[in-house]
């Protein structure tokens, strides 16, 4: 079964400090690729998506990921954190084989200090 | 225009009785996705919709779990016969086309006693 993982689960880091946040899924096919986020208070939204193209991919508040196909990854980094960055982090993935179930990792609690 | 939006925000109700959530999705979205969010899990995938069908209801956890879409518009979740672990966030998205970006509801609390 397709799975996702988000190896931390809970991160606390001070302002400025380099976040990378993990995530791997397992399926061999072609994916699609998401982060997500949640801000206390408010709706899950998305943060960036990978398609195809430049595995490298930017997103909304200088976030960007990675897509490394031989290691079903796709981390989530940002070069210098933001207290406004508190939030919950979610990957997920969509297996582009024609069914358009989404799988969701844990999530990812980030805490940043000022 | 107006996001995704779910009722009741919160409920809470006795076990054993039925609750129905409803989904108002963005408009033009053709597919809808219902999801559970439990304490410390993420988000469960529940079942998804395009149009008025339901191609994967494979993330139902029991047959007390249905869901119908009208109009290819608004969307209910029925729990029947609710019990406690029941209790979760019940998250609804909708998007453009399937597999594209979803956009999210606010949720609704839903609490078993």
């Amino acid at each position: 079964a397709q799975s996702v993982s988000q190896h931390n689960h809970h991160v606390i880091l001070s302002e400025a400090a380099s976040l990378e946040l993990g995530c791997n899924y397992s399926y061999g096919g072609t994916v699609n690729l998401f982060w997500y986020v949640q801000y206390p208070g408010q709706h899950l939204q998305l943060l960036l998506k990978y398609f195809s193209g430049d595995p490298l991919v930017k997103g909304i508040k200088g976030f960007e990921a990675e897509f490394i196909k031989s290691k079903f990854s796709f981390n989530l980094r940002k070069p210098s954190v933001q207290w406004s960055d508190t939030a919950e982090y979610f990957c997920a993935v969509n297996a582009n084989s024609g069914t358009y179930k989404y799988i969701f990792g844990t999530g990812t609690r980030l805490k940043v200090l000022a | 225009g107006a996001g995704v939006s779910q009722s009741p925000s919160n409920k809470v109700t006795e076990k054993g009785k039925d609750v129905e959530l409803r989904c108002d999705p963005i408009s033009g979205h053709t597919a809808l996705y219902w999801y559970r969010q439990s304490l410390g899990q993420g988000l469960e995938f529940l079942i998804y919709f395009q149009g008025n069908s339901a191609p994967d209801k494979s993330g139902l956890p029991s047959d007390r779990f249905s869901a119908e879409r009208t109009g290819g518009s608004v969307s209910t979740l029925t729990i029947q016969r609710t019990q406690q672990e029941d209790s979760a966030v019940y998250l609804c998205a909708s998007s453009p086309l399937a597999a594209e970006t979803q956009y999210f509801g606010p949720g609704t609390r839903l609490l078993v006693l």
